[in-house]
């Protein structure tokens, strides 16, 4: 079991530039979650999908666009790259239900210059 | 919307000793759960323990307990006989029970001393 897994690990942009990040869970797990971390910040949430067919906006979702490709994989998109996206971004996933936490990827570090 | 506040930003502790971890929230949904994070300095999210808003009983597991006062609005985290690898980043998270919507506080830097 892999668990959570991002691809890239780090990326550098520059602004204006487009890119995708990827994420997979193979914990079959029905809602996935985008997060960003700024330093001295906790995390924000970008974008979930509640379960697969769905997306919804979490709390910063300007600048970005997700796809729930299917049950396994949730893509998270920078259409034009800005040195505010700069940040560490987090996939995470999690069974439907209150109670249920959220188990997280490695994280992806990008950089826009 | 929610938000979530964690007043201290670092705090130290002997080893061996107990640390409380303060976390506060404002909602208006009255359904919700509560979560703790550790983030090592590796940077990974390690989940800790959970309490919802209609548990009666304080959650416990292992050393890790949530010290819920539901009229304060307060979840701290308890952490018992601290070891050197509990020095690390820790998160207070809220998720109201009709969505998906998870916030974080911005987290308390532990540092364990030997």
């Amino acid at each position: 079991n892999a668990g959570v897994t991002q691809t890239p690990k780090f990326q550098v942009l520059k602004t204006g530039q487009s890119m995708t990040l990827q994420c997979a869970q193979d914990m079959n797990h029905n809602s996935m979650y985008w997060y960003r971390q700024d330093p001295g910040m906790g995390l924000r949430l970008i974008y979930y999908s509640a379960s697969e067919g769905t997306t919804d906006k979490g709390e910063v979702p300007n600048g970005y666009n997700v796809s729930r490709l299917n049950k396994r994989e949730f893509s998270l998109r920078l259409e034009s790259a800005a040195p505010s996206q700069t940040s560490v971004y987090f996939c995470a996933s999690s069974e439907l239900g209150q109670s249920y936490e959220q188990y997280f990827g490695p994280g992806t570090r990008l950089t826009v210059t | 919307a929610q938000k979530i506040t964690q007043t201290q930003p670092g705090m130290f502790v002997q080893e061996k000793e107990a640390v409380t971890l303060d976390c506060t929230y404002d909602t208006s949904d009255p359904s919700y759960g509560l979560f703790w994070y550790k983030q090592p300095s590796s940077g990974e999210m390690i989940f800790l323990i959970y309490q919802g808003s209609y548990d009666q009983q304080n959650a416990t597991e292992g050393r890790y307990s949530l010290n819920f006062q539901k009229a304060r609005k307060s979840a701290n985290l308890v952490i018992s006989a601290s070891q050197l690898g509990d020095s690390a980043m820790y998160f207070c998270a809220m998720r109201p029970y009709n969505n998906n919507d998870m916030r974080f506080g911005a987290g308390t830097r532990l540092t364990v001393k030997p």
